[in-house]
């Protein structure tokens, strides 16, 4: 079975700071995708990133970045110059690429706050 | 693109009436949907699963009589909660997925519902 991990329930940093949220999984498939999801105060789920496992280079979406090594199964979201509306719940997930059923699993989430 | 609406947005009933909650998808034909279910400051916890026209499947734990789900469509999936009890009161999210391999197997969610019943 799938597991994804993140150690980091809580962190807060200053405003513009750069931060890392950590994440590991544990998976046997060779083929999935990994996720972060935000989950800002209004609850509604919004993707931040996304990595296909198969792609050794790391994605890159503006001031967000991840650090995908899959051999260790770690799978970190780098947030740069951070902002105010960064604030939220931050989850991390897995989805096997394979079964057009087939579920996230997704971790317990991190709770970034940014302050100002 | 890629949107998914949820109606109601906010839901208050009492305690053994039935309350039925809508997924959209608007611009995107979704083959399968996904219910989750979440608590105050906890991660979500997928529900169940469902393809149009085929049965929902549950998730372990999961009260098929309680929750039923419905896909009657490729845009539309209900998600009914039965004699509802204060213990039901949550926060319900639905995602919508189009099909295999599109979009990298990414799922949209819609904006949730908050069930509180009294």
């Amino acid at each position: 079975a799938q597991t994804v991990t993140q150690s980091q329930p809580e962190m807060s940093v200053q405003e513009a700071e750069t931060v890392t949220l950590s994440c590991t999984y544990d998976t046997s498939e060779n083929n999935y995708y990994l996720f972060w999801y935000k989950q800002p105060p209004s609850r509604q789920m919004i993707l931040v990133i996304r990595q296909e496992a198969y792609k050794q280079q790391n994605a890159t979406e503006n001031r967000f970045s991840v650090n995908f090594q899959k051999a260790a199964k770690s799978f970190s979201l780098k947030i740069s110059d951070s902002q105010l509306g960064d604030t939220a719940m931050y989850f991390c997930a897995f989805t096997r690429r394979t079964n057009r059923d087939d579920k996230i699993i997704f971790g317990k989430g991190t709770r970034l706050h940014i302050l100002p | 693109g890629a949107v998914v609406s949820q109606h109601p947005s906010w839901v208050i009933c009492k305690s053994g009436t039935s309350v039925k909650i809508e997924c959209r998808s608007l611009d995107f034909q979704a083959t399968t949907m996904f219910w989750y279910r979440q608590f105050p400051k906890q991660s979500l916890m997928l529900m169940a699963t469902s393809n149009e026209g085929s049965k929902a499947t549950y998730e372990q734990g999961v009260e098929k009589d309680k929750f039923l789900i419905n896909h009657a469509s490729l845009t539309l999936s209900t998600l009914t909660v039965t004699s509802a009890h204060p213990e039901d009161s949550s926060f319900y999210i639905c995602s919508a997925r189009q099909g295999l391999g599109a979009g990298g197997n990414e799922q949209f969610f819609g904006p949730g519902t908050r069930l509180t019943v009294l």
